[in-house]
């Protein structure tokens, strides 16, 4: 069936590091690919999604490529602030179905 | 933001009691799923809903119903809630559902004692 990796948590950074966190993951057909963010005490945000192989999504500086030969969506960012701390969720859903299959999240912590 | 709200946000319950948690949404979007939140496994899909009375099962909806009567409201219920249901609940919404983004509520932290 379908599922997601995502690389084991917690992540602790510096103000500014590059942030790189994986994702891989296992579908049948053709999914779209997303990254969600969760702040502290509230629910998901979309962040950013990819709907084909090649596809770059992006938004607030992070960046995620859909990989097909890798079955890859890593999530980048060159210089990351405290503001980015928060749980990432990597997520795909096939285009032939209404599921949503999520990663099991990776915590992130920027100390100044 | 998508007008999604929960309620309760909060419950905490004792053992073999019903409990019904209530997702309203104000964006007449079609799909409507609850999650579960727990620490190792992210998010798991409870059921999900793809129209007024159109409802399926997810990949963990053992002790779980729901039901649909209206397009804005989505219910779902534990019929008689055990400790093993403690967790964070989360409902979604999707205009188009499939690989089409979903939004999330707040969320309902549930307590079974």
């Amino acid at each position: 069936g379908d599922s997601v990796t995502q690389m084991e948590g917690p992540v602790t950074l510096s103000e500014e590091a590059f942030l790189t966190i994986n994702c891989t993951y296992t579908a049948t057909g053709y999914p779209s690919l997303f990254w969600y963010v969760q702040y502290p005490g509230e629910g998901l945000q979309l962040l950013l999604k990819a709907t084909k192989a090649d596809d770059k999504g992006s938004n607030k500086g992070f960046e995620a490529t859909y990989r097909k030969e890798t079955t890859s969506f890593h999530l980048e960012k060159g210089s990351v602030q405290v503001s980015d701390s928060a749980v990432y969720f990597c997520a795909l859903s096939e285009s032939t179905g209404n599921q949503f299959y999520f990663g099991t999240g990776t915590s992130l912590t920027v100390i100044p | 933001d998508a007008g999604i709200t929960q309620s309760p946000r909060h419950k905490v319950t004792e053992t073999g009691t019903p409990v019904t948690l209530r997702c309203h949404q104000t964006e007449n979007h079609r799909y409507m799923y609850w999650y579960r939140q727990d620490p190792g496994h992210g998010l798991r899909l409870i059921h999900y809903s793809y129209g007024v009375k159109d409802t399926d099962k997810g990949e963990v909806s053992d002790g779980y119903s729901v039901s649909r009567s209206k397009t804005e409201d989505f219910l779902l219920t534990l019929e008689s809630a055990t400790s093993s249901q403690t967790s964070v609940y989360f409902c979604a919404i999707s205009d188009l559902g499939g690989n089409y983004e979903q939004y999330f509520g707040p969320g309902t932290r549930l307590t079974v004692t």
